[in-house]
Order: structure tokens, then sequence, then C-alpha cells
């Protein structure tokens, strides 16, 4: 099983800055088969990124994703006080499909 | 509208048997694998099993290998989750979710259930 472990664990920064989420895979993600998710308080999750960095539909440019093998990134560019969430990772290479543990995202 | 409305959980003794289920809409239900995802308080998401499009292929988490059984009615556009042998860590809100091109492109408002005595 492929275990994802996400950093930080909480990340505090103002409206306009720029958020940098980490999410390592225990071993390589195969053909870069991970996705990011969003969830807010009381909601679901909702994909933003799959496939490492294509954008899920209607999800805005400012998030974006890169990496490859076990270091992945979600970028999310010039924050906005809807962005305060949950970010999960999860690859979807091999089974069982496994999630991060979250990286909790608070606008000052 | 393109939905997924989960519905049967709520309150259950351990060792007790439960069955949610997912109605879909707005899209072509038999086009796509299905899954069902839990979240625990304080916990990471967990996935808990899929089923392919035509219901002859299914894949569960080793947690609920022999408890917990998958099945689609495309007819009737609904997925289900029967769950036996119900233990206090199965106590989560259940998502049924959408397969899409890459990860779960759909989600439901999830299903809330308590295992307890």
């Amino acid at each position: 099983e492929i275990v994802l472990t996400q950093s930080p664990g909480t990340l505090s920064l103002s409206p306009g800055e720029r958020a940098t989420l980490s999410c390592r895979a225990s071993q390589s993600v195969d053909q870069r088969f991970l996705a990011w998710y969003q969830q807010k308080p009381g909601q679901a999750p909702r994909l933003l990124i799959y496939d490492a960095s294509r954008r899920a539909t209607g999800i805005p440019d400012r998030f974006s994703g890169s990496g490859s093998g076990t270091d992945f990134t979600l970028t999310i560019s010039r924050l906005e006080p809807e962005d305060l969430a949950v970010y999960h990772c999860q690859q979807y290479g091999s089974s069982p499909k496994t999630f991060g543990q979250g990286t909790k995202l608070e606008i000052k | 509208e393109v939905q997924l409305v989960e519905s049967g959980g709520g309150l259950v003794q351990p060792g007790g048997s439960l069955r949610l289920s997912c109605a879909a809409s707005g899209f072509r239900f038999i086009n796509y694998w299905m899954s069902w995802v839990r979240q625990a308080p304080g916990r990471r998401l967990e996935w808990v099993a899929n089923i392919k499009q035509d219901g002859r292929k299914r894949e569960y988490v080793d947690s609920v290998k022999g408890r917990f059984t998958i099945s689609r009615d495309n007819a009737k556009n609904s997925l289900y989750l029967q769950m036996s042998s119900l233990r206090a860590e199965d106590a989560a809100v259940y998502y049924c979710a959408r397969e899409g091109f890459g990860g779960f492109d759909l989600w439901g408002q999830g299903s809330l259930v308590i295992v307890s005595s």
C-alpha cells in the first residue's frame, strides 16, 4: 500500500499570497496518477487536480499541480478567503487507492 | 443536475448490518466505475470499495473484505454498499464517488454511519 504524507499539517497565509502544499509518497506513483481535492468545512471533497497536473472542470487557473515519482506539489497562487479548506492528495495508480492526511489551509 | 445522493446511514450496534444506497442522476451512470469512500472523525479519507461499469469486477480495502459488499443496479442508476459485522472503527461519513478520467470527479453529500451500543 502506498502511504501519502502531506506537509505542512497547517498553513496560515494572507489573501493574495501563494500557498505551496506537499504530498510525498512511500513509493513511486504510477504514471503520475495523483489527484488533489479541496474539502471545505461541512462539505464533500471536490476534485481540483488529476494526473498530477491537469485541472478538473471548472477549477480556476490559480490552482496548479506538479511533480512525479514520489514528490508532488499543489500550488495556489493569489489566495482568496474562500480557499479556506483542507486539501487532500490521493493516488490511484495502485490498489488500494490511498489518501494523504490532509493540509489545513487557514486564511489570515 | 449532475449529482449523487446517498441514503441509508444511521445508528447501528456493533456486529449489526446496514445498507447504504446512492442515487445517481444527470449523467450516464453505466459508463463509470463507482466507489465508496469514508471519512472517520480526525482520520484521513479512506477508499472502501469500487465496482466496474458492468458490476463484474469489485475491489475492497483489506479492512472490509468479507464484511462489505458493493453492488450496483444500472437500470436504477444506483450504487449500494451492504455492510455487515460492523465495528466501532467503521463509524464514518460514507461518500459515494464517481471515478472519472482521474481521481473521483463527483461526490455525494455523504451518509453518516454510527456504530455504538
